[in-house]
C-alpha cells in the first residue's frame, strides 16, 4: 500500500510569490491534515479536512488556505509569500475508526525556502 | 501559550540503557497522548500512544507512562538502540471528532554504540 505522497518535495520561491502543495493520502484514507515545521516551532496545526469540508483550522493568516477533492487528495496554496514562510509542510491521513486516536500517517513533507 | 512542552531540546544515552523522554501538557481536556519518531528527511512515524484514561502503555522496548495530576508524560526506550536515534515529538488530541494534535518540539535522541 502506498503511503501519503506529497508534491514537489523540494522548492524555492521567492518573496511575494505564490506555492500550491499537493498531497496524495493513502488510498481508503479520507481525512487530511496538514502541518507546518520551523526549527523553532515545531509542528503546528494549519488544517483539517475530510469529505471535502474544511473540518478544523489552525492560527494562520488568511494567506494559507487548502482544499480537498472528492477522491481525497488535497492541495494547500500560500499566496504572498514571506520568508518566515520558509518550512517543511506535511500532510498526514487517518485510517477510518483510527481518527479518534489520533495515530495519523504523514508523508515525507514539501520543503519549501522563500528567498 | 505552549500547550504541550518537551523541555529538553536533546538527550544523548549509550546503548543498552534506559531513554526517557519527558513531555508537560497543560490542557486538561486532552483525550489522547501519542508520540512521533522522524528521522531526517523523513516524515514523523507513528511511535505509541495512551488514552487519558490509562496510565501505562507498553509497545515491545517502547512504555508510555501518563501522570494526568502532575499533567506529565514520559516514554521509555528499553534498551537503547542506536537506530533509535532521531527526534521524538510528544503530541496531544482534543477530545471530539477533530485530528488536530498539538505537537511539542521535539527532542532529539541519541544513542551511542
Amino acid at each position: 500500500k502506498a503511503g501519503v505522497t506529497q508534491t514537489p518535495r523540494y522548492l524555492i520561491k521567492t518573496r511575494g510569490q505564490q506555492v500550491t502543495l499537493s498531497c496524495s493520502p493513502i488510498s481508503g484514507h479520507r481525512s487530511v491534515s496538514w502541518y507546518q515545521q520551523t526549527p523553532g516551532q515545531g509542528l503546528q496545526f494549519l488544517f483539517e479536512y475530510f469529505s471535502e469540508t474544511q473540518r478544523n483550522k489552525g492560527n494562520f493568516p488568511g494567506r494559507f488556505s487548502g482544499r480537498q477533492f472528492s477522491n481525497s487528495r488535497s492541495e494547500m496554496n500560500v499566496s504572498t509569500l514571506e520568508l518566515g514562510d520558509s518550512a517543511l509542510y506535511l500532510c498526514a491521513s487517518s485510517a477510518p475508526g483510527q481518527a479518534n486516536t489520533g495515530e495519523l500517517f504523514f508523508g515525507e513533507g514539501s520543503r519549501l525556502t522563500v528567498l | 501559550d505552549q500547550q504541550v512542552k518537551q523541555n529538553s531540546p536533546s538527550l544523548s544515552v549509550q546503548e543498552g540503557r534506559i531513554s526517557i523522554l519527558n513531555c508537560d501538557y497543560t490542557n486538561s481536556m486532552f483525550d489522547y497522548f501519542l508520540w512521533y519518531k522522524k528521522y531526517p528527511a523523513e516524515g514523523p512515524t507513528f511511535l505509541i500512544s495512551i488514552s487519558s484514561i490509562k496510565d501505562k502503555n507498553e509497545d515491545g522496548r517502547f512504555t508510555v507512562f501518563l501522570n494526568k495530576s502532575a499533567k506529565h508524560l514520559s516514554l521509555h526506550i528499553v534498551p537503547s538502540q542506536p537506530g533509535d536515534s532521531a527526534v521524538y515529538f510528544c503530541a496531544a488530541k482534543g477530545q471530539g471528532g477533530s485530528e488536530k494534535l498539538v505537537f511539542g518540539k521535539g527532542t532529539k535522541l541519541t544513542v551511542n554504540p
